[in-house]
């Protein structure tokens, strides 16, 4: 079946420090890929996606690039804000039902 | 534009005592919907997913229960609730084949079993 695996928290940064949250997948066929965002006491946002192979997605800074080669898309911002503190889930979607297939999530927080 | 409403928010709730949660979308037709929940300190689990009216797919085996009773409405119940209920529950829609097919979320609903 369809998994995520992405890099166990939290991370704790300084602003304008770079970040870097790896994720890998398994999966059958072509699955879509994503990161969503969930800031403290909300629902979750989609935050970027890529659908094929080597597609970037961006979105606020962020950057995630589909790699088929290496079954990844990992998450970076090259100088993240105390605003960008929250909880990044990476997903896939594959199958006829598009049902998301979630990592256990990545708590971030920036300090000032 | 599409939007995703549920409710209530929040909710505090005895063991043994029922539950609904209700989620509505509005500006598209025919959606996949689904419920997930986020446990404390957890991921997100697929509860529920529903292609249609009348249809519903259950993931996990459990307490709580899920209709469709009409295209844009999908309803999570419980007959009597259990404190491993407590939790984050989030209600989702998609449109199969648009959007490279993304998934949205409504804002969630806290429940806590006391």
């Amino acid at each position: 079946g369809n998994s995520v695996t992405q890099m166990e928290g939290p991370v704790t940064l300084s602003e304008e420090a770079f970040l870097t949250i790896n994720c890998t997948y398994t999966a059958t066929g072509y699955p879509s890929l994503f990161w969503y965002v969930q800031y403290p006491g909300e629902g979750l946002q989609l935050l970027l996606k890529a659908t094929k192979a080597d597609d970037k997605g961006s979105n606020k800074g962020f950057e995630a690039t589909y790699r088929k080669e290496t079954t990844s898309f990992h998450l970076e911002k090259g100088s993240v804000q105390v605003s960008d503190s929250a909880v990044y889930f990476c997903a896939l979607s594959g199958g006829s039902n598009y049902k998301l297939t979630f990592g256990k999530g990545t708590l971030l927080t920036v300090n000032p | 534009s599409q939007t995703i409403h549920q409710w209530p928010a929040t909710l505090v709730q005895p063991v043994g005592s029922p539950l609904s949660l209700e989620c509505t979308v509005e500006g598209t037709s025919n959606p996949n919907l689904y419920w997930y929940r986020q446990a404390a300190g957890r991921g997100l689990q697929l509860l529920f997913y529903s292609v249609g009216i009348g249809q519903i797919s259950s993931e996990v085996p459990q307490n709580l229960s899920a209709s469709r009773p009409q295209d844009r409405q999908f309803i999570l119940s419980s007959k009597k609730l259990l404190l491993s209920d407590s939790g984050f529950y989030l209600c989702a829609w998609t449109v199969a084949g648009g959007s490279g097919n993304t998934i949205y979320f409504g804002e969630g609903s806290w429940l806590t079993v006391v």
